[in-house]
């Protein structure tokens, strides 16, 4: 069964400065989707980013980026020039197929999460 | 657009009360999942449901019944709760189809907070 671990259960950083999470996982499939997704006080959880583990490039939205490292298994996000509205949960998820009917069924594995705080 | 809603917001239950949760998405996906998440942790799968059937079905108790009239909504009938019930409801959708566009990926509803007395 696939892991995910997510290592630092809190994080701060100052407005403005850059800051890395970190994700690692375990799995024996060759193709696969990982996704960082934000969850802040209000509730919601919003995608931040996705990857495709066979893709050359590495995904970036706006101030958000990913380090993917295939070999080490290893998926972290980078947020540049951290604005308060980034306090957040983040969690790092894994997409994985699993059984039943209808076709292939996917479902998200979570790491615990990371609760990043910016200070003003 | 790539909203999913959930109503309501806030739900409290008696453990004799029967009640649902609705959720609805108009963005044509044909999977939808219902998520319980306690607090500060992460959510964990409770049902899939792909073209309008059940799928999966991560051994979850008879109290909690989910049902999908249509490919817009799903419903979670919910019966004989527990105080240990109480969590986060999180329901979310994604093409059936992993091949289309972004059909790898799952939009999240705001959730319902039910709480069990």
């Amino acid at each position: 069964a696939q892991t995910v671990t997510q290592s630092q259960p809190e994080m701060s950083v100052q407005e403005a400065e850059t800051v890395t999470l970190s994700c690692t996982y375990d799995t024996s499939e060759s193709d696969y989707y990982l996704f960082w997704y934000k969850q802040p006080p209000s509730r919601q959880m919003i995608l931040v980013i996705r990857r495709e583990a066979y893709k050359q490039q590495n995904a970036t939205e706006n101030r958000f980026s990913v380090n993917f490292q295939k070999a080490a298994k290893s998926f972290s996000l980078k947020i540049s020039d951290s604005q308060l509205g980034d306090a957040a949960m983040y969690f790092c998820a894994y997409r994985s197929a699993v059984g039943g009917i209808g076709g292939s069924n996917y479902k998200l594995t979570f790491g615990k999460g990371t609760l990043l705080t910016v200070n003003p | 657009d790539t909203e999913v809603t959930q109503t309501p917001k806030h739900l409290v239950m008696g453990m004799t009360n029967k009640k649902s949760l609705k959720c609805e998405q108009h963005m044509g996906h044909r999977a939808m999942y219902w998520y319980k998440q306690k607090a500060k942790k992460p959510p964990e799968l409770m049902f899939v449901y792909s073209y309008e059937k059940l799928s999966i079905n991560e051994s979850v108790p008879s109290r909690f019944s989910p049902e999908c009239p249509n490919s817009s909504l799903l419903n979670l009938h919910l019966h004989a709760l527990q105080p240990e019930d109480s969590a986060l409801y999180l329901c979310a959708s994604s093409q059936a189809s992993p091949g289309t566009p972004r059909g790898d990926t799952q939009y999240f509803g705001p959730g319902t907070r039910l709480t069990v007395l």
